[in-house]
């Protein structure tokens, strides 16, 4: 069965530090992978996605930026983390028309 | 642009009820639809989906129906437990034949016991 794989779970960062968030998935191949960010009490902002490897698309401007180096790892970085970063982080993949995402990333940048 | 919006952000019940969560959409060409549950803390999880050549579809204890006429979508839980308080949203894929789903705001559901 497939499965995905989300960390770090929770993290604190301070303003201008970087970010990592990576994500993975397995028991698929060539899987349409997603990032998306929820703010608190809010929905859900698609914010890049791929079709496959080095194939990224931005759905926004933002200070942040998104890598596929694997068929099934999708990283979501920035070089300077702003207050306005903060929020939980889904990675999600796609089958069938249907999303299957990760348990999420939360990040609260100070 | 296309949007996916709900008609109301809070829904309390109490335990036992049945619930009604209702979402609108725009895009008259949308062909697919998707409800998903997301509790607290957690990612979205998929409910129940239905496709624009139906009216209705039956899960266990919930029931989705599509009237196009209105473009709109309602998500039927009977029998509301403690366990089902979530935010719940609808999706629907972004025009231009993607399958990129369009997240509505979402309702959040509490069920009081």
């Amino acid at each position: 069965s497939q499965t995905i794989h989300q960390w770090p779970a929770t993290l604190v960062q301070p303003v201008g530090s970087p970010l990592s968030l990576e994500c993975t998935v397995e028991g698929t191949s060539n899987p349409n992978l997603y990032w998306y960010r929820q703010a608190a009490g809010r929905g859900l902002q698609l914010l890049f996605y791929s079709v496959g490897i080095g194939q990224i698309s931005s759905e926004v401007p933002q200070n942040l930026s998104a890598s596929r180096p694997q068929d099934r790892q999708f990283i979501l970085s920035s070089k300077k983390l702003l207050l306005s970063d903060s929020g939980f982080y889904l990675c999600a993949w796609s089958g069938t028309g249907r999303l299957f995402f990760g348990e999420g990333s939360r990040l609260t940048v100070l | 642009g296309e949007s996916v919006g709900l008609h109301l952000p809070t829904l309390s019940v109490q335990e036992g009820d049945n619930s009604i969560i209702n979402c609108a959409y725009s895009n008259s060409a949308s062909d697919y639809f998707i409800w998903y549950k997301q509790e607290s803390g957690k990612g979205p999880q998929f409910i129940i989906d239905i496709r624009s050549n139906m009216d209705k579809r039956q899960g266990q204890r919930v029931t989705v129906l599509l009237n196009k006429t209105v473009k709109h979508l309602s998500l039927q839980i009977a029998a509301t437990q403690p366990g089902d308080s979530a935010v719940y949203f609808c999706a629907e894929p972004r025009s231009g034949g993607s399958y990129i789903p369009t997240f509505g705001r979402g309702t959040s559901l509490i069920v009081h016991p």
